[in-house]
Parts: C-alpha cells; structure tokens; sequence
C-alpha cells in the first residue's frame, strides 16, 4: 500500500464549472475526511466518513459541494458552479478507528484553481 | 474561530540547534494533539501525537510536551536537520467527545541553516 492518493493534481477550472476530484484512501482505514486548505491558513475540516455513511459535514461546505464514499472505499468530492473563492488546495486524509491509533494520513492534495 | 493557534509565522535555527515551535489552543474539549509537517506541492505528513493523559512524547529527534492547564503543546526538534526545513502544524481533536475531526493552526515554517 502506497498511501492516500488523491487525483488529480492540479485542476484548473472557469467560474460556474462542475469539477470532482477523487481520493483514494489506505486500503484497511474506515474512516475518510476531506479538508480545505488555502494560502497562509491550516487545513480546515469539510466532511468525513465512517466506511459508506457521511456522519458530518462542516458549515463551509455549502449546498454546492457534495460528497459521496460508494461501498465504503474511494471518495469523490464534487463541486458544482465553482466559484473564485473555492480555489484552495482540497485535502483528503484517512484512518484507522481502532487499537488507540488516531492518527490521520493525508494524501498530496488536489489544487483547485477558479478562473 | 481559531481553536489552534501558532503565533510563530516562522522560525529559522542553525543547523544541529534545538527547534522549539509552540502551540496554544482554547476548546477544553481537545484531548488529542498531533504535530505535522508539510514540503511544498504534498500532504502533510504525521510527525507525533500526545494524548491528555501524558505530558511528554518523544519519538527519536522529534519531543511534543503538553501542559494542560496553559492549553499548550510545544515541539521540539533536536538536533535540527536541513531536511527538517518545511511547514509545521499543530492539530488537535476532542476524542472523548468521539469527535475525530482535526483542528489546525496556520503553520509555523522552519528554515534550517547549514
């Protein structure tokens, strides 16, 4: 197992456009978080997963950004009618609940850029 | 609000010098903190962690001390290494509230002189 992989890379895309990314977690981990990161700042929460169900999505994650883990495996994260302020490097991280291990690892990022 | 915070934007040390970053935090509910470091263009990459119920974790150069009546958790790097130049971040979460998500500061970023 290589890690978390998330793809792709970089995306650029104009105003109004749908865009998805997708984020590949360890193979044993249940749980799958997607986070935000913009320039200067940490990496903020947007959502998680526990294997298949979404149990909490933050307050910036607004109606035009959706989420989905289909059989508990990989995630998509969509966003629909982009705007400039969704440009952000998206982060997607997995974990293991269990045995006292909490740690989350982070795959290398999807950079979004709104033009 | 900024539950996490790193007041030190930056840090530069000389190279075999102790790094010392800082971490204050203000939600009593955090029971867990993490330590991780991020290189330009990739993730961050888990460093260490240290639960409530310790005050000291070491794991070879890299020690995180906690000191739970202050709200505040401290790095240390020793010796520092020019491979240690990167962004550092401290995050927190409220495990007994079964709450997993991670909170972040803005980063410290650490410059290792040769």
């Amino acid at each position: 197992d290589t890690g978390v992989s998330q793809d792709p890379r970089h995306k650029i895309t104009k105003r109004g456009q749908n865009v998805t990314f997708r984020c590949d977690p360890i193979s044993e981990h249940n749980r799958l978080y997607w986070y935000r990161q913009t320039l200067g700042q940490g990496p903020e929460f947007l959502t998680y997963f526990q294997n298949e169900a979404q149990l909490e999505k933050s307050r910036l994650l607004s109606d035009r950004f959706s989420a989905e883990r289909p059989k508990g495996s990989f995630s998509t994260l969509e966003i629909q009618r982009t705007e400039q302020g969704d440009s952000a490097m998206y982060l997607c991280a997995s974990s293991f609940i269990a045995g006292g291990t909490y740690e989350q690892y982070f795959g290398p990022g999807t950079r979004l850029t709104v033009t | 609000d900024q539950q996490v915070k790193q007041n030190s934007p930056s840090l530069s040390v000389q190279e075999g010098r102790i790094s010392i970053l800082n971490c204050d935090y203000t939600n009593s509910m955090f029971d867990y903190f993490l330590w991780y470091k991020k290189y330009p263009a990739e993730g961050p990459t888990f460093l260490i962690s240290i639960s409530s119920i310790k005050d000291k974790n070491e794991d070879g150069r890299f020690t995180v001390f906690l000191n739970k009546s202050a709200k505040h958790l401290s790095l240390h790097i020793v010796p520092s290494q020019p491979g240690d130049s990167a962004v550092y971040f401290c995050a927190a979460s409220a495990r007994g509230q079964n709450d997993y998500k991670l909170s972040f500061g803005a980063g410290t970023t650490v410059t290792v002189r040769a």
